[in-house]
């Protein structure tokens, strides 16, 4: 088992581009997450996922997008990058209990 | 909202000492979770705890959740240079969906 897998590693993006990040998991977890972690701070959530077709938004969605079209991905739209979007993002996918499992994260620049 | 509050935010600890980090919530929680991550690395799960009173233990690690479940701590003795990290808990009100506190980082000296 690969576990939760993210790509990129690291991105640099000027203010106004767009990007996806990847996240796929192997470990068939109907709930998945993404969070951004800027330095120093907790992990803020963005988006989540209870299963395909069926996302909804965290504490701080503004600027991002999801989608879940399989239980394997979920992938994270970030439209016209701004410099305030500069964070490492982890994603996460939901054990039986609750626990989560998290991804090796993207580390995004801004700039 | 809800909210995860952790102290100390910060903590340097000799090798061979104890330690404790402390997690409070302002509301009731269904059960709080810790987490370890290490220098440029992710958050790894720890432990979960459901029950009101509950103490757990893993090796050197001691965790306990209040008896209001609004509170947990994290208990290390003996520490160790592998434990250095931040050390992250987490309360989860509604299932799936955890608030996780700043993080207690700990810098371990020989």
């Amino acid at each position: 088992n690969a576990g939760v897998t993210q790509t990129p590693k690291f991105r640099i993006l000027k203010i106004g581009q767009s990007m996806t990040l990847q996240c796929a998991q192997d470990m068939n977890h109907n709930y998945m997450y993404w969070y951004r972690q800027d330095p120093g701070m907790g992990l803020k959530l963005i988006y989540y996922s209870v299963g395909a077709g069926i996302t909804d938004k965290g504490e701080v969605p503004n600027g991002y997008n999801v989608s879940r079209s399989t239980t394997e991905d979920f992938p994270l739209r970030l439209e016209l990058a701004a410099p305030s979007q500069t964070s490492v993002y982890f994603c996460a996918s939901g054990g039986v209990s609750g626990e989560q499992y998290f991804g090796p994260g993207t580390r995004l620049t801004v700039t | 909202g809800q909210q995860v509050m952790q102290i100390p935010q910060y903590q340097h600890v000799q090798e061979g000492e104890d330690f404790t980090t402390y997690c409070n919530s302002s509301t009731t929680l269904s059960n709080i979770q810790w987490y370890k991550q290490r220098p440029g690395g992710h958050p790894v799960f720890l432990i979960q705890l459901v029950k009101s009173g509950e103490v757990k233990k893993q090796k050197r690690l001691t965790f306990q959740f209040g008896e209001a479940k609004k509170n947990s701590s994290l208990h290390i003795t003996a520490t160790q240079t592998t434990d250095v990290g931040t050390y992250f808990c987490a309360g989860e009100w509604s299932w799936g969906k955890l608030q996780f506190g700043a993080g207690t980082q700990v810098v371990v000296t020989p």
